[in-house]
């Protein structure tokens, strides 16, 4: 157990919606990244978070959005839905935000039909 | 941008054989960690690598980070079933701590 928790474990959602994706880092981390994780595309960094400031962007749509929340929890919003959407989307957190290892959580499965 | 190239993206072996999976990178990384992901599950972090020519060894498990820090490997010795998953390196460099995933290298092992 990482001690990253992230809900729910699987959506199923249809084209054109939007989706919110909940993510608890582990006690003492200040830190949250959001990886988007596909068979073509492999391990996409989406966007980072820390202390409740967003530090780094990645290749993250305009159609999707994050938040950290002063808890340090953190949602990922995915609005108009397409096919294509269709992953498994990790959070993953650390302590500082700097080159150390991260923590990843189990993942959210995103089916979008 | 960054580009973390990942070979072989497949290996079977048979238990007991040894594997190894190679990491490049388009640029020179400040460091590189290697992560396991077991099939159905999360990736994990096993080490991290930052100085140049860098050996750091883990039972069976062999990590080395190039000496112009742009390549690294990691090398299993006597594979067992409990070995399968997938092997990704990330790096990150120019100043940037998010590390940038290779493709990964997905290990079966046959019994």
């Amino acid at each position: 157990d990482s001690g990253v928790t992230q809900t729910p474990k699987h959506l199923i959602t249809a084209t054109g919606q939007r989706v919110t994706l909940r993510c608890s880092p582990r006690s003492g981390d200040l830190s949250v990244y959001w990886y988007q994780q596909s068979l073509d595309q492999g391990l996409q960094f989406l966007i980072q978070y820390y202390n409740g400031e967003e530090r780094a962007k990645g290749n993250i749509l305009e159609r999707f959005s994050a938040q950290q929340f002063p808890d340090l929890h953190s949602e990922l919003n995915l609005s108009s839905l397409e096919l294509g959407d269709s992953a498994l989307y990790f959070c993953a957190s650390s302590l500082q935000g700097g080159s150390e290892k991260l923590f990843f959580g189990s993942g959210t499965q995103l089916s979008v039909l | 941008g960054q580009q973390v190239m990942q070979i072989p993206q497949y290996q079977h072996v048979q238990e007991g054989e040894d594997f190894t999976t190679y990491c490049n990178s388009s640029t020179t990384l400040s460091n590189i960690q290697w992560y396991k992901q077991r099939p159905g599950g999360h990736p994990v972090f096993l080490i991290q690598l930052v100085k140049s020519g860098e050996v750091k060894k883990q039972k069976r498990l062999t990590f080395q980070f190039g000496e112009a820090k742009k390549n690294s490997s990691l090398h299993i010795t006597a594979t067992q079933t409990t070995d399968v998953g997938t092997y990704f390196c990330a790096g990150s460099s120019g100043g940037s701590y998010i590390p940038t995933f290779g493709r990964g290298t997905s290990l079966i092992v046959h019994p």
